[in-house]
């Protein structure tokens, strides 16, 4: 199956830095990248949408400027938390779409990034 | 409203078991699809099965297996012979038309030897 690289997987900083997540589609061109953060026993809740080339679609409620999202190629994707404070520590997930909506598309998952704010 | 409901928030199984995990959703499209996904502790997002909303057939992987109910929405994974590495987090996710997959609460499993 297709493979999906996230970098880092553990990631502990101080306040007020900005930590950049890498995501890596390996043996496919990724249309579409999407950024996922998960807090402890709950879901998955979508941060924002990247497509090559252009400016990602952020969902309700997330700052674009907090977590600046960068989609230079088709093969990487990268999440930058400015200024981190505590309450962005969480867990970070990316997935890589080949297709970029079609509905039997099987999506494939990074490792996650797990950030701690001190 | 939500569009996927999973309602078991924990659920236990002895070893060699078999374990149903319940997923509803909702949607207006007639185009869709439902995925399932294992979350172990590890972090990562594991696919497991897929099923699309015009397949006739309930989809099978192995020992993993969707019992798709159209008409009642529903899409409820069924694990047989439960393992011991089993055990994680399950979720019941769908993707409708050029949009991105909305997952659900999830479901932990455990498996008791």
């Amino acid at each position: 199956g297709a493979v999906v690289s996230q970098h880092p997987s553990r990631v502990i900083c101080k306040s007020g830095t900005s930590v950049k997540i890498e995501c890596r589609s390996l043996d496919f061109q990724a249309t579409t990248m999407f950024w996922y953060r998960q807090f402890p026993k709950q879901s998955l809740m979508l941060m924002a949408t990247s497509n090559e080339g252009s400016k990602a679609t952020y969902e309700q409620g997330v700052e674009k400027d907090k977590f600046l999202i960068n989609h230079a190629s088709l093969t990487l994707s990268t999440l930058t938390v400015t200024s981190a404070h505590p309450e962005d520590s969480s867990f970070y997930i990316c997935s890589a779409s080949r297709t970029g909506g079609a509905t039997n598309e099987k999506l494939f998952f990074g490792s996650g990034t797990q950030l701690s704010v001190l | 409203a939500q569009k996927i409901t999973q309602t078991q928030p924990g659920m236990f199984v002895q070893e060699k078991e078999a374990v149903t995990l319940d997923c509803t959703y909702d949607t207006s499209d007639q185009s869709y699809g439902l995925f399932w996904y294992k979350q172990p502790s590890s972090g990562e997002m594991i696919f497991l099965i897929y099923q699309g909303s015009y397949d006739e057939q309930n989809a099978t992987e192995g020992r993993y297996s969707l019992n798709f109910q159209k008409a009642r929405k529903s899409a409820n994974l069924v694990i047989s012979a439960s393992q011991l590495g089993d055990s994680a987090m399950y979720f019941c996710a769908m993707r409708e038309s050029a949009r991105q997959l909305t997952f659900g609460s999830g479901t932990q499993l455990t498996v008791l030897p």
